[in-house]
């Protein structure tokens, strides 16, 4: 069974300050989503790291695939409250169709 | 563009009813998916579905059923509902068969079983 852990579970950062969110597994997986949730809706796709060590930038955001592709991580430069979020990230395996999820890590950013 | 649309977005069963949530799809994706969300456990997958007419159990599928009749809509059915099945569900549809897991999703649907 795939599982994807993230940390930390919880964030609450002053506006301005940068942070980083882990995504972990001890499994393989062809590619690797980050996803933003907010209260009431979906979760919306940020971004999506293919290859090992690929490195993604999105404004203030840096997303890490790593060299193994079996973690990820999520780096915010300069938060802002707008950030705030539930940040979710998913794998997809090998061989299948089936996209697992991390619990996620709720972040909050105070003004 | 609706994208993935769920209904209904609220529902109140008692113990022991049934219900079916309805999701469609307008973007001609070829995947679909169930998820339910609890608080602290992220998204856990029930059933999923890799085309018109297939289905396949996710993580969790014990008390629910699905059906693929049509490429656009994939239907989640609870048969003798449980206050465990309280929970918010999400439907999401993919976009390509090159699997890259990228999935899109709906607005979620809240059950509360008493």
């Amino acid at each position: 069974t795939q599982l994807l852990e993230q940390s930390p579970q919880f964030l609450s950062i002053q506006e301005g300050e940068n942070l980083t969110v882990y995504c972990n597994s001890s499994s393989v997986f062809s590619s690797l989503q980050w996803y933003r949730q907010e209260p009431g809706e979906g979760p919306v796709l940020l971004v999506t790291v293919v290859t090992g060590g690929e490195v993604k930038k999105l404004k203030r955001l840096t997303f890490q695939f790593g060299d193994a592709r079996k973690d990820s991580s999520l780096h915010i430069t300069a938060a802002q409250p707008g950030d705030t979020g539930l940040y979710l990230c998913a794998g997809a395996g090998t061989g299948g169709f089936k996209t697992i999820f991390g619990a996620g890590t709720r972040l909050f950013v105070k003004a | 563009n609706a994208g993935v649309t769920q209904t209904p977005k609220f529902r109140v069963l008692k113990t022991g009813q049934s219900m079916t949530l309805l999701c469609a799809q307008d973007m001609n994706h070829e995947y679909m998916y169930w998820y339910r969300q609890d608080p602290g456990m992220g998204l856990r997958l029930i059933h999923y579905s890799v085309g018109e007419g297939t289905t396949a159990k996710g993580e969790v599928p014990d008390g629910y059923n699905v059906s693929r009749l049509k490429k656009q809509n994939f239907l989640l059915g609870l048969e003798s509902a449980a206050p465990s099945q309280t929970s918010v569900y999400f439907c999401a549809s993919g976009r390509d068969r090159e699997n890259t897991g990228e999935l899109f999703f709906g607005e979620g649907s809240r059950l509360t079983v008493l």
